[in-house]
């Protein structure tokens, strides 16, 4: 079983809807959460930050962390064709000197 | 959080030749990390710099193919050695913010020919 799992999509929606994406991961000792956008070409950009359970939102973005269920999730609304990337969960057992984990990223699409 | 100045953003380079990849970090830092991003997959870490010390490698890679440097807080090299087709891919450097999210330098795409 791999550390973290992500569907890689792709997930093609319309301008408006509400899109959810999600990761499960294996290893209880994880602590942090993060959720990436990466744009074609270019490097992933930190969207999203949390420790340990609970939710927390920016702007369109909202991240939720289960840990009992070792589930975390990404919602994204009133979905935009700027927000057409792919996504990237990643974690990490401790802030700052611990690697990264990363899912295998979902790419999304945002039809206009 | 901090701002990373990676370079060069892509190269083409010839089999067996040897691709230094540069960071630059707008402050100072304790570790810097290097990942491999392959085509259509995700991020994985090659090493962890550390400034003074040796790097630290996970697993299936190897100093001599990877040799890092990481001379003060904000600056760091990864060299490609020797390089071959399977080397294709996108290299990234990460820096841990202070309030424990990473930060990504921008890329090097890198196409071994």
């Amino acid at each position: 079983q791999k550390e973290v799992e992500q569907d890689p999509g792709p997930l093609s929606v319309p301008e408006g809807a509400i899109v959810s994406l999600n990761c499960t991961y294996s290893n209880s000792a994880f602590q942090y959460f993060m959720w990436y956008r990466q744009y074609s070409r270019k490097g992933p950009e930190l969207l999203m930050y949390t420790y340990s359970s609970g939710n927390k939102e920016d702007g369109r973005f909202t991240a939720q962390v289960d840990k009992s269920s070792k589930y975390i999730s990404l919602f994204i609304r009133d979905s935009q064709p700027s927000d057409s990337a792919t996504y990237l969960c990643a974690m990490s057992g401790g802030g700052g000197s611990e690697k990264l984990v990363f899912g295998k990223g979902t790419k999304l699409t945002v039809n206009p | 959080s901090a701002v990373i100045s990676q370079k060069p953003s892509r190269d083409i380079c010839q089999r067996g030749t040897s691709l230094t990849i540069q960071c630059q970090v707008d402050s100072q830092v304790t570790m810097m990390f290097w990942y491999r991003q392959q085509p259509g997959q995700s991020l994985t870490l090659i090493a962890t710099a550390n400034q003074g010390s040796e790097a630290t490698y996970e697993s299936g890679f190897v100093i001599d193919k990877f040799p890092i440097s990481r001379p003060n807080l904000t600056f760091s090299t990864l060299t490609v050695s020797n390089m071959s087709p399977e080397d294709s891919s996108i290299y990234l450097c990460s820096v841990a913010g202070r309030d424990g999210g990473y930060t990504f330098g921008s890329g090097t795409r890198l196409t071994v020919v």
